[in-house]
């Protein structure tokens, strides 16, 4: 079965420095896997997703993953942390192997910026 | 492009009535997922629909039930609601084959007292 476990359930940087969120995925196939980001009463918004192209996968905000199959991780990196940066982040994998939008998210992690 | 939209918002209602909570997706889209999201269990999965059919459905049970209508605007009901049930309701829509993103609204808040 496909799932995923982000190994941080929070995270505090400093602005200006740099951002790792954790995620480990489980899969008897090759899975598609997606980090989403959710500020404080707001939906959820994507960031990036991989689907077995390049297996490093830049987003928006300068955000990347990269698919390492070795390690079964799909960590989420920033080079230089903003405050807007704040929120909770999601890392997901669709469940199934046809044309099935069944979504398993993580736990999430929820990452602090300080000044 | 408009975003997905839910309505309402927020909504409170009692145990043991029944809600029923909209969402609209982005124009062309013809899958709807629907998810519960609490501070306790996470974001779950309830149902997706792909042109008005039920194409995937999470462990819930059967007193969580949807639909989707031919404008693929889709629709969730809850009947005899329990305190439990009390969560941000989440829904997406996506063009409706595997591997395409899903675009999510901002949530309805259903509180049950």
């Amino acid at each position: 079965a496909q799932s995923v476990t982000q190994l941080d359930s929070h995270v505090s940087v400093s602005e200006g420095t740099p951002v790792l969120l954790r995620c480990n995925y489980s899969s008897s196939y090759s899975p598609s896997l997606f980090w989403y980001v959710q500020h404080p009463n707001k939906g959820l918004q994507l960031l990036l997703k991989y689907t077995s192209a390049a297996t490093l996968v830049k987003g928006i905000n300068g955000f990347e993953a990269e698919f390492k199959k070795s390690e079964t991780s799909f960590h989420l990196t920033k080079p230089s942390a903003h405050m807007s940066d704040a929120a909770e982040y999601f890392c997901v994998v669709i469940r199934g192997w046809n044309n099935n939008n069944d979504m398993r998210f993580g736990a999430g992690t929820r990452l602090t910026v300080k000044p | 492009k408009a975003g997905v939209t839910q309505t309402p918002r927020y909504l409170i209602k009692t145990r043991g009535q029944q809600v029923t909570l909209s969402c609209s997706p982005i124009s062309g889209h013809r899958s709807v997922s629907w998810y519960q999201q609490t501070p306790g269990q996470g974001l779950q999965f309830l149902f997706e629909y792909f042109s008005e059919t039920q194409r995937n459905k999470g462990n819930f049970p059967g007193r969580f039930s949807g639909r989707q209508f031919s404008n693929s605007r889709s629709e969730m009901n809850v009947s005899t609601l329990e305190l439990g049930d009390s969560a941000l309701y989440l829904c997406a829509s996506s063009l409706g084959q595997r591997n395409y993103e899903q675009y999510f609204g901002p949530g309805t808040r259903l509180t049950v007292t």
